[in-house]
C-alpha cells in the first residue's frame, strides 16, 4: 500500500527564517512520481513540484528547494526566507500505479 | 495557462437531496479524477475517468455517487441523497495520462449539507 507520512502538523516561523517540511512516503513500486502541493487558506490546491523516482537531482525554484532522498524515502521541501504569503497548508503527494495518496498536510505560519 | 475550472464554487443543499458539480478539464487532457477534502482533513481520492467509463475508484466512491462526461466539455460528479458527512470541498483533476498523475487542480467546489 502506497503511504505518505508528514509528520509536522504545524509549523510557525518568523518571516525570514527559513524552514524545512519533511514528507516520508513508503510504496512497492518501482516508478513513482513524489509531488508538493500549496493549499493557501482560499482552499485552491496549487501544484508546485512533481519528481520520478528515478531523478534524484535536488531542484532549486526561487526561494523553494526539494531534498529526495531514495534511500531514507523522504521528499523534504525547504522555504528559503520565508514570507508571510507562504503561509498555507503542504501537502505531500504520492502517485505510482495507484492515484495521488495525499499526506495529512502541513500547515505553515509565516510570522511578520 | 489552461486550467481545470469547477462550478458552482460553493454549493449548500438539503440532506437527503441531489447534487451535480461540475467541471470543465483541460481540453487536451484523457484522465479525469475526483477528490475530496473534509474540512482539516486530507485530501483524499474518489475516482478516476478515462475514455468514457470509470478506471479506478476508492471505497468512498459508494453507489452514491456517480461520474458522467455528459459532452466534449464537461465531467460531473452526482451524489444521489446527499448525507451530513457528504459535506467537503470537492476537487476535480485532470492529467494527459502519462500514468495516474494529476498534476491540474480545479479551485474547488465547497459542498455543504445541511
Amino acid at each position: 500500500a502506497q503511504k505518505v507520512t508528514q509528520a509536522q502538523t504545524e509549523i510557525s516561523v518568523v518571516e525570514k527564517e527559513d524552514v524545512t517540511l519533511d514528507c516520508v512516503y513508503e510504496t512497492r513500486d518501482t516508478t513513482y512520481y513524489l509531488f508538493w502541493y500549496k493549499q493557501p487558506p482560499s482552499g485552491e490546491l496549487v501544484f508546485l513540484i512533481r519528481r520520478n523516482s528515478f531523478d534524484e537531482q535536488n531542484e532549486i525554484s526561487g526561494r523553494y528547494s526539494w531534498n529526495f532522498q531514495k534511500s531514507t524515502s523522504s521528499f523534504n521541501f525547504t522555504i528559503t526566507a520565508s514570507q508571510v504569503v507562504d503561509s498555507a497548508v503542504y501537502f505531500c503527494a504520492l502517485s505510482g500505479n495507484t492515484p495521488l495518496v495525499f499526506g495529512k498536510g502541513t500547515r505553515l505560519s509565516v510570522i511578520a | 495557462e489552461p486550467e481545470v475550472t469547477q462550478t458552482p464554487s460553493h454549493q449548500v443543499t438539503q440532506m437527503g437531496q441531489e447534487v451535480i458539480l461540475r467541471c470543465v478539464p483541460i481540453s487536451n487532457h484523457l484522465y479525469f479524477y475526483w477528490y475530496r477534502q473534509i474540512l482539516g482533513q486530507k485530501v483524499e481520492f474518489l475516482v478516476s475517468f478515462y475514455n468514457n467509463e470509470i478506471s479506478e475508484k476508492s471505497e468512498i466512491f459508494d453507489d452514491q455517487f456517480s461520474v458522467e462526461r455528459p459532452d466534449g466539455s464537461n465531467f460531473t460528479l452526482k451524489i444521489r441523497s446527499t448525507k451530513l458527512e457528504d459535506s467537503a470541498m470537492y476537487f476535480c483533476a485532470s492529467d494527459t495520462g502519462t500514468g495516474h498523475q494529476p498534476q491540474h487542480f480545479g479551485d474547488g467546489t465547497r459542498l455543504s449539507i445541511l
